[in-house]
């Protein structure tokens, strides 16, 4: 059974930074696409990040050059570092696993919540 | 990026009733479509994929329909553990870009 367990949200100050998790099992995290999904509160859906299975990474022009997705092969883990943040980028996040032949977001997990104040 | 444009906003429904939400995007992404019902406190479930290729779990009374830039979902006979609120979303390239949502209320 595929299942996405996110952690590392929590309260930030504007500038600060924080690393998000996704421990991922059932499944393989490098030979997938990966993603990040954010929603802020009360608000829609926003795509944030992909790395794909060859390990190319894309990103939302809200997050480039600010933040980072990566993944641990040995733990079969997806991170995303996020440095600088603002308080736009309030949101829940979500760690999405695309489909295997395409780039729809099969699998979510449950999410976890940044909250960027002072 | 291709734009999502998702309609209507909101709608309120009985048991029972006939349901359409549709998406147009910005440009022809073929049948990369796929729908999405959010519940309060949840993540989202991805009901739809290739316009009408319905997940398994879900129930037939879900229907997806469209290709080009005109896309639909239908819930035939709403049930009351449909009232939620449901995304489209492109997947023909990234950025990956949502539709605002439509949420499904009680009438």
């Amino acid at each position: 059974e595929v299942q996405l367990v996110e952690s590392g949200g929590g309260l930030i100050q504007p500038g600060g930074s924080l690393r998000l998790s996704c421990a991922a099992s059932g499944f393989t995290v490098s030979s997938n696409y990966m993603n990040w999904v954010r929603q802020a509160p009360g608000k829609g859906l926003e795509w944030v990040s992909v790395i794909y299975s060859g390990g190319s990474t894309y990103y939302a022009d809200s997050v480039k050059g600010r933040f980072t997705i990566s993944r641990d092969n040995s733990k079969n883990t997806l991170h995303l570092q996020m440095n600088s943040l603002r308080a736009e980028d309030t949101a829940i996040y979500y760690c999405a696993r695309s489909m295997t032949t395409v780039i729809t977001l099969a699998w979510w997990g449950q999410g976890t919540l940044v909250t960027v104040s002072s | 990026d291709i734009q999502m444009t998702q309609s209507p906003s909101s709608v309120s429904a009985s048991v029972g009733d006939r349901v359409t939400i549709t998406c147009r995007a910005s440009q022809g992404i073929s049948n990369w479509l796929a729908w999405y019902q959010q519940k309060p406190g949840k993540a989202p479930k991805l009901l739809i994929s290739t316009a009408s290729s319905l997940q398994s779990g879900v129930p037939s009374r879900f229907s997806g329909s469209g290709s080009g830039t005109d896309f639909s979902l239908t819930i035939s006979s709403l049930q009351p553990e449909d009232f939620a609120t449901y995304f489209c979303q492109q997947a023909n390239s990234f950025p990956l870009t949502f539709g605002g949502g439509t949420k499904v209320e009680i009438k």
